[in-house]
């Protein structure tokens, strides 16, 4: 059975930092992508970032960016992110999430989520 | 950035009768696109990839379609247990935006 299981979040002050841990398992880590979505109290879904499988290539949202830094560690099966400068619109319940390998038309895809973990809840504020 | 435009905000239909939420993209995006449900106060479900292919595991009453600019979710026929926020993703390029999500409730 997949299993997500995010820990790190907590109440920090504006240009804060913390950083978030995703402890994977039911499935081999090192094979799949994964990424970090997070929503708002209240609000809808906000994609933050990703990580590749094979060269470790990683994405962000332009909010987040230069801020944040995702990253993998395969032999502990574990996702982070980084994130420091934090702000008040970065509070939210953030998701770790494993990213579905699918093949179509002779190119293989690792871009939407298949498994979520429960959250872990960030606050920023003073 | 490609920006994605749910409508409705939110429905109210009876049980039984069929559904049909809309995404469009300010872009073409091919085939690119996503529909996640979330239930209230639980953890978002992926229901639908590649625009119309279904999720192992969901209910055949769910169906997409679409591409290019436009895409839909269908529910055939709704049920009390579909009583969820759905929110379409593009994934074609990075950022992997999502819409602002349709809220579906019972009549």
């Amino acid at each position: 059975e997949v299993q997500l299981l995010e820990s790190g979040g907590g109440l920090v002050q504006p240009g804060g930092s913390l950083r978030l841990s995703c402890a994977a398992s039911g499935f081999t880590f090192s094979n799949f992508a994964m990424s970090w979505v997070r929503q708002a109290p209240g609000k809808g879904l906000e994609w933050v970032s990703a990580v590749n499988y094979s060269d470790a290539g990683t994405y962000y949202a332009d909010s987040v960016r230069g801020r944040f830094t995702i990253s993998r560690d395969d032999s502990k099966t574990t996702l982070y992110l980084q994130m420091n400068s934090l702000r008040a619109e970065d509070t939210a319940l953030y998701y770790c999430t494993r990213l579905l390998k699918y093949c179509s038309g002779g190119t293989c895809y690792s871009r939407v989520s298949d498994y979520w973990g429960q959250g872990t809840l960030v606050t920023v504020s003073s | 950035d490609i920006q994605m435009t749910q409508s409705p905000s939110s429905l109210s239909a009876s049980v039984g009768d069929r559904v049909t939420v809309t995404c469009r993209a300010s872009q073409g995006i091919s085939n690119y696109l996503a529909w996640y449900q979330q239930k209230p106060g639980k953890v978002p479900k992926l229901l639908i990839y590649a625009a119309s292919t279904l999720q192992s595991g969901v209910p055949s009453r769910f169906s997409g379609s679409g591409s290019g600019t436009d895409f839909t979710l269908t529910i055939s026929s709704l049920q009390p247990e579909d009583v969820a926020t759905y929110y379409c993703q593009k994934y074609n390029t990075d950022p992997w935006t999502f819409g602002q999500g349709t809220k579906v409730e019972i009549k």
